[in-house]
């Protein structure tokens, strides 16, 4: 089974430019958060979708960062004008249910975007 | 608000030895306490929780306490390998503030163990 995947790997980009980010959870997994590192510090939670509805966006830093998940499936997070201090790793992560103590929630293994 | 202190990095030990990464909390309800890990190349991993407190979390030969008095959940393994050389992340989540998947992690303890 696929486990969690991102793309791309690695985003180099100039500031003022625009990038986007892509999430795709395991296949039935309706829950799908973002998370990101921003200069080797905490990892820090930007939002949280079940299936397309944004259940909690209170991480998100500002309005230069849009998420979507239409459809349920695969996410994007579009970060448009990409300034310096958004440089950092961005983790995706999904998980089967919402709630129980027993729930597994499994990572992607991250985009590292570097803004110039 | 709840927050994760951990010990800064990088902690370098020879193999076989004693392994001991700090992790401090703060939280206002009673929430679950998690150690992630994350390897070279991938993703995070999670390495064991425990939920209440007193509860001891263990995988792979590691293994945490929940200690409510000392609001700590302190990451220990006997016997590291070099194959442990990672990043380590301690994490808590709280039901009542955000659910059990809205994570709240320390900065991470980068071990690097040699031969």
């Amino acid at each position: 089974e696929a486990g969690v995947t991102q793309f791309p790997s690695h985003s180099v980009i100039e500031k003022g430019q625009t990038v986007t980010l892509r999430c795709d959870p395991i296949s039935g997994h309706d829950n799908l958060y973002w998370y990101r590192r921003v200069m080797g510090k905490e990892i820090k939670f930007l939002l949280h979708f079940v299936k397309e509805s944004k259940q909690d966006e209170s991480g998100m830093p500002n309005n230069r960062f849009l998420a979507e998940r239409t459809g349920g499936t695969y996410s994007t997070l579009k970060v448009q004008p990409a300034e310096l201090e958004d440089s950092g790793v961005y983790f995706c992560a999904s998980s089967l249910r919402r709630g129980a103590t027993n729930e597994k929630l499994f990572f992607g293994s991250g985009t590292q975007l570097s803004v110039l | 608000g709840n927050s994760v202190t951990q010990m800064e990095g990088p902690v370098t030990l020879s193999e076989e030895a004693f392994l001991t990464i700090n992790c401090t909390y703060t939280a206002t309800g009673y929430p679950s306490l998690f150690w992630y890990v994350q390897y070279p190349g991938e993703g995070l991993q999670l390495l064991l929780k425990a939920t209440k407190a007193d509860d001891k979390g263990s995988n792979k030969g590691f293994e945490a306490t929940y200690r409510k008095e000392t609001t700590s959940f302190h990451l220990e393994k006997g016997s590291v390998q070099v194959s442990d050389s990672a990043v380590y992340f301690c994490a808590l989540s709280d039901l009542f503030s955000g659910g059990y998947n809205k994570l709240i992690f320390g900065a991470g303890t980068r071990l690097a163990v040699h031969p």
